[in-house]
């Protein structure tokens, strides 16, 4: 009964070195997003795929890329972090309307 | 565009105390809403749901009414444990379906 798995679960980086985030659903569900958390601001979305082979731009989408390699995995890369990017990442899946599935999140330092 | 307003923490309430927390929202048509709660080093799990005005959605003790006419959804508790100690948010779903807007987080601290 995995959900929503996100890897890794802790990460420090340098500036300027390059990482992807990796996640991966097992519910079948055609929605993924992921959102970043900071002190203070709540969760943003930073991409969403509403369908596998697309995706779209959310609210701080800027220093990210995302691809929705398949039906269950959409991943998150930075290619050249920044120290503003440190914070919580979290993936969910969810199906149009419905509630959406949160993974544990990853936690991520940019030095 | 929408928004979510919750009300600031943190809330410091006593074991069997009763919650409240606040939140409104701004949308055009008619979002769902979503309460959403946060356990230290977890991810956020759903709390509850209501779909339309007047809908009352409730899980573990926990009860939230969909109130149009006040743009409001807040979460109540008549008794809170130990245990209920988390950062709660409240969020509405965008026309579209697509993704969820997120309230800034309300920290609540029970005591024994």
């Amino acid at each position: 009964n995995a959900g929503v798995t996100q890897t890794p679960k802790f990460q420090v980086l340098k500036t300027g070195q390059s990482m992807t985030l990796q996640c991966a659903q097992d519910m079948n569900h055609n929605s993924m997003y992921w959102y970043r958390q900071d002190p203070g601001m709540g969760l943003r979305l930073i991409y969403y795929s509403a369908s596998e082979g697309t995706t779209d731009k959310g609210e701080v989408p800027n220093g990210y890329n995302v691809s929705r390699l398949n039906k269950r995995e959409f991943s998150l890369r930075l290619e050249s972090a920044a120290p503003s990017q440190t914070s919580v990442y979290f993936c969910a899946s969810s199906d149009p309307f419905q509630p959406q599935h949160f993974g544990d999140g990853t936690r991520l330092s940019i030095l | 565009g929408d928004s979510v307003t919750q009300m600031e923490g943190p809330v410091t309430l006593s074991e069997e105390a009763f919650l409240t927390i606040n939140c409104t929202y701004t949308a055009t048509g008619y979002p769902s809403l979503f309460w959403y709660v946060q356990y230290p080093g977890e991810g956020l799990q759903l709390l509850l749901k209501a779909t339309k005005a007047d809908d009352k959605g409730s899980n573990k003790g926990f009860e939230a009414t969909y109130r149009k006419e006040t743009t409001s959804f807040h979460l109540e508790k008549g008794s809170v444990q130990v245990s209920d100690s988390a950062v709660y948010f409240c969020a509405l779903s965008d026309q579209a379906g697509t993704a969820l807007i997120f309230g800034k987080g309300t920290t609540l601290s029970v005591s024994s």
